[in-house]
């Protein structure tokens, strides 16, 4: 049974440019939560997917995007990269219609902005 | 606002000895609390949830929280320590609005280092 997956491992970019990262859920999965950890803190929540639209946001930026394919797996967007976006991103999977609070975490993706 | 406090960033504890984690929250209604475990360079492994029903919770790897309502608090405990449960210990609680379904708010973490 495969967990959750997540592309690339790590990531260098520059500040102004793109990233796009990318998850795949546990199988059996429908929903998608995407965090950010800063060095040294929590995971906090940027936004979860659940049939393809956004259902809920924290609080992040519009610079913060994301998409859900018919697949469930996901991807997550930043644009006009800041040097404070350099966090390990991290992904979660579960299953919305009957235990949507027991999370599945991949091992997330290490992003660094030069 | 709904919260999470972990009142020590670091604990140390000698293999063998049993060790605490704390944590507090901070939540309307109900809560819904989980303890989770990151390894270096790893991604959140959960350990153990609370969602009704007896206050102490068994998890994983030998690992138990004890619920108490009156302190709102989260404990996680274990009777004797190992070396291989060093890592980053956070607590966390289901965000309980309506219109957050799954949305979890985590501590800030802490570190737990067990000593040969």
């Amino acid at each position: 049974d495969a967990g959750v997956t997540q592309s690339p491992t790590h990531l260098i970019k520059t500040r102004g440019q793109q990233v796009t990262l990318r998850c795949s859920p546990k199988s059996g999965h429908d929903t998608v939560s995407w965090y950010q950890q800063a060095l040294g803190q929590g995971p906090q929540f940027i936004f979860q997917y659940y049939e393809e639209e956004e259902r809920q946001r924290g609080n992040f930026p519009d610079r913060f995007s994301g998409h859900q394919f018919p697949n469930y797996s996901s991807e997550l967007n930043v644009n006009a990269l800041l040097l404070g976006d350099s966090a390990l991103y991290l992904c979660a999977s579960s299953l919305r219609t009957v235990r949507p609070y027991e999370q599945y975490f991949g091992p997330g993706t290490r992003l660094t902005v030069t | 606002a709904q919260s999470v406090a972990q009142p020590e960033d670091q604990v140390n504890v000698a293999e063998g000895n049993p060790l605490t984690v704390k944590c507090t929250y901070s939540v309307s209604g109900n809560p819904y609390l989980f303890w989770y475990v990151q390894y270096p360079n790893r991604g959140l492994q959960f350990l153990l949830k609370y969602i009704t029903g007896d206050n102490l919770v068994k998890g994983s790897y030998g690992f138990e929280a004890e619920f108490n309502k009156s302190q709102t608090s989260f404990h996680l405990k274990k009777p004797s320590a190992l070396v291989s449960d060093s890592a980053l210990y956070f607590c966390a609680v289901r965000d309980m609005k309506k219109t957050s379904y799954d949305k979890v708010i985590f501590g800030p973490g802490t570190s737990l280092s067990v000593i040969p």
